[in-house]
């Protein structure tokens, strides 16, 4: 199984970047690092994936170490919308590969005003 | 807009009684799946479908059936409902396997 691990939580202050940690030392060759995010209530909603080069889109960067073990999501400018729980989960890119899809238990992102 | 539908979003019964989640997405999407989140075990997922009539086991399948007639759905169908599928349930739908998923709003089922 491929795991992830995410502090529990973390605290920002508005307005100032964020940049949230995940940790993937068994990540193979193939897998892609996908990040999504759960508002109160609210389902999942997807962030940002990547492979192995940095990515960036209109909501956060993806950083990915060089080896591959690690990643770190950046928000950039952190609003009171972005307290969520952030979830680092790695997907091979293909169904049938009977492995567990673990999401763990996120890392819950606290933003002071 | 593209979304993705759940109903009910809130649902209490009693065990043994059979129950439908519904679940359609508006947005032409191959690939949808069924997830259920419990409090430490974070998301896990219960059956996913490929396409149309194409559908497999995620890791948590036990209790629960799903089929896939067309394109838009994707029911989750509980045939005699136990206390311990209790638990909030979201349906998510993406283009292919691999790609950005998309989640509905979520459907609390409790189970006495």
């Amino acid at each position: 199984d491929a795991k992830t691990t995410q502090p529990n939580s973390m605290e920002s202050n508005e307005e100032e970047p964020v940049h949230l940690p995940c940790n993937h030392s068994t990540i193979s060759g193939t897998d892609y690092i996908h990040w999504y995010r759960q508002l109160p209530s609210q389902g999942p909603e997807y962030v940002i994936h990547g492979l192995t080069s940095n990515v960036n889109n209109r909501m956060a960067s993806l950083a990915i170490a060089e080896d591959r073990k690690s990643s770190t999501l950046i928000l950039h400018r952190a609003t009171l919308r972005d307290a969520a729980v952030y979830y680092c989960i790695l997907r091979l890119p293909w169904a049938g590969n009977n492995r567990k899809l673990i999401w763990g238990l996120g890392t819950s992102l606290a933003v002071n005003p | 807009e593209a979304q993705v539908t759940q109903n009910p979003r809130y649902l209490i019964t009693v065990t043994g009684k059979k129950l439908t989640v519904t679940c359609s997405q508006n947005m032409n999407h191959e690939y949808m799946s069924w997830y259920r989140q419990d409090p430490g075990l974070g998301l896990r997922q219960i059956y996913y479908s490929m396409n149309v009539e194409v559908t497999d086991k995620g890791d948590v399948p036990e209790g629960y059936k799903v089929s896939r007639k067309e394109k838009r759905n994707f029911p989750l169908i509980l045939e005699s409902p136990s206390p311990n599928q209790t638990s909030l349930y979201f349906c998510a739908s993406s283009p292919g396997y691999n790609q950005p998923q998309h989640f509905g709003d979520g459907t609390r089922l409790s189970i006495l």
